[in-house]
């Protein structure tokens, strides 16, 4: 059972727009989401976290939205740049568990063309 | 300064090798991970170090041992590996590992495994 969906495989954006990744939970538990940049043979490198009082946060050219009836929550990168180009992984976890878990979703590949 | 080493990047190993992955980081995390991800998959958990001491283990099978030396190093023991166990080794840290706290989980660039 999936708990974090990521139901864009991959994505592709025109430098300069906007880029837009979604991401969805099931687990209700879950109170705190983070998202992930992640280049071929490189580890996962941190970008941006909301926690669940809060729905948006925002870093840069990078904000994140939560919606949490819809358990949905969505990375924005304005404007998308050829470096941003990479996978993307959604994360969440549940702080009455300890915040070692880590549930992950499959990622996105996004792909931003000059 | 929000840096996880890890060495070495690259590994090959025959299945009766024994050989050893290491990782640094100098944040002050009291909080280490060991990581496999293989391709186009998400990363999954290994192990958990809390405070030098292990506190989670994910059913990982025993040709993996982990070791954590001090609260700036995690090594990875590996033994009898089979080709299956061929993966991205990432290791990761985080200021702690408390119920009610978040905390960002900051990963190596990984050490790339292949067991022929």
């Amino acid at each position: 059972d999936q708990q974090v969906k990521q139901n864009s495989p991959s994505l592709s954006v025109q430098e300069g727009r906007i880029s837009i990744l979604n991401c969805d939970y099931t687990n209700s538990m879950f109170d705190y989401f983070l998202w992930y940049k992640k280049y071929p043979a490189e580890g996962p490198t941190f970008l941006i976290s909301i926690s669940s009082i809060k729905d948006k946060n925002e870093d840069g050219r990078f904000t994140v939205f939560l919606n949490k009836s819809a358990k949905h929550l969505s990375l924005h990168i304005v404007p998308s740049q050829p470096g941003d180009s990479a996978v993307y992984f959604c994360a969440a976890s549940a702080s009455g568990a300890g915040s070692y878990q880590l549930t992950f979703g499959k990622g996105t590949k996004l792909s931003v063309i000059p | 300064d929000t840096e996880v080493t890890q060495t070495p990047k690259h590994l090959v190993m025959g299945m009766t090798n024994k050989k050893s992955l290491k990782c640094e980081q100098h944040m002050g995390h009291r909080a280490m991970y060991w990581y496999k991800q293989k391709a186009k998959k998400p990363p999954e958990l290994m192990f958990v170090y809390s405070y030098e001491k292990l506190s989670i283990n994910e059913s990982v099978p025993s040709r993996f041992s982990p070791e954590c030396p001090n609260s700036s190093l995690l090594n990875l023991h590996l033994h009898a590996l089979q080709p299956e166990d061929s993966a991205l080794y990432l290791c990761a840290s985080s200021q702690e590992v408390s119920a009610g706290g978040y905390h960002e989980q900051y990963f190596g660039p990984g050490t790339r495994l292949t067991v022929t």
